[in-house]
């Protein structure tokens, strides 16, 4: 479809081991945001990609969690040595990168930590 | 820092009854953006509307409403006629900075046949 398309839509991990979560954004779309949703709570921030670079990291909670958007379209979250706590589901959104706030989610990938 | 907060966790009413989802903010800013979104059980979020500081007029679209008032740093949410197809959990959320939203911590509400 056309829509955010996030991969993988569950993933089951142990403690300490390295994660990769992918998003494809809609075609076109300049800004991409990743968010954290624990349950029963909203949608935290993590950080937001305009074109290739980090225009604000401000939520990535430490430094195991990092992202990367190399070619401006496909992003990347990658969490090192995950712990307990880091079990959420994490949403990709995209937008045309103007202030309007209008962004177009994706399903989310849901992260279980053992 | 902006803070939302949606005093309701949840909602729970019969089919075409009108329901009214809650939705107070906090904000040192003069202008701002206010949010609704839909999040249906299959998970991805879903934008309602987008209202800003300076247009408090309310807005209705088919059976939805918000009524934003500056004066009780309110932006509340009527759904008239509910129907069952309206069960999600609805964030409100406010924009911090440029590009960061700040969300509530949703309302789940369910519309019962």
């Amino acid at each position: 479809g056309a829509g955010v398309s996030q991969t993988p839509s569950n993933k089951v991990t142990e403690k300490g081991k390295y994660v990769e979560l992918r998003c494809d954004p809609i075609s076109g779309h300049t800004a991409l945001y990743w968010y954290r949703q624990s349950l029963g709570q909203g949608p935290e921030f993590l950080i937001y990609f305009q074109g290739t670079g980090a225009a604000d990291d401000s939520g990535l909670p430490n430094d195991r969690f990092f992202a990367v958007r190399p070619e401006g379209s496909v992003s990347t979250l990658k969490i090192q040595r995950t712990e307990r706590g880091d079990s959420a589901v994490y949403l990709c959104a995209s937008s045309r990168g103007d202030i309007t706030g209008e962004l177009f989610f994706g399903e989310g990938s849901r992260l279980t930590v053992l | 820092a902006q803070k939302v907060t949606q005093a309701q966790t949840e909602i729970s009413v019969v089919e075409k009854e009108d329901v009214t989802l809650d939705c107070v903010y906090e904000t040192r800013d003069t202008t701002y953006y206010l949010f609704w979104y839909k999040q249906p059980p299959s998970g991805e979020l879903v934008f309602l509307i987008r209202r800003n500081s300076f247009d408090e007029q309310n807005e209705i679209s088919g059976r939805y409403s918000w009524n934003f008032q500056k004066s009780t740093s309110s932006f509340n949410f009527t759904i008239t006629a509910s129907q069952v197809v309206d069960s999600a959990v609805y964030f409100c959320a406010c924009l911090q900075g440029a590009q960061k939203l700040v969300f509530g911590q949703g309302t789940r509400l369910t519309i019962n046949p």
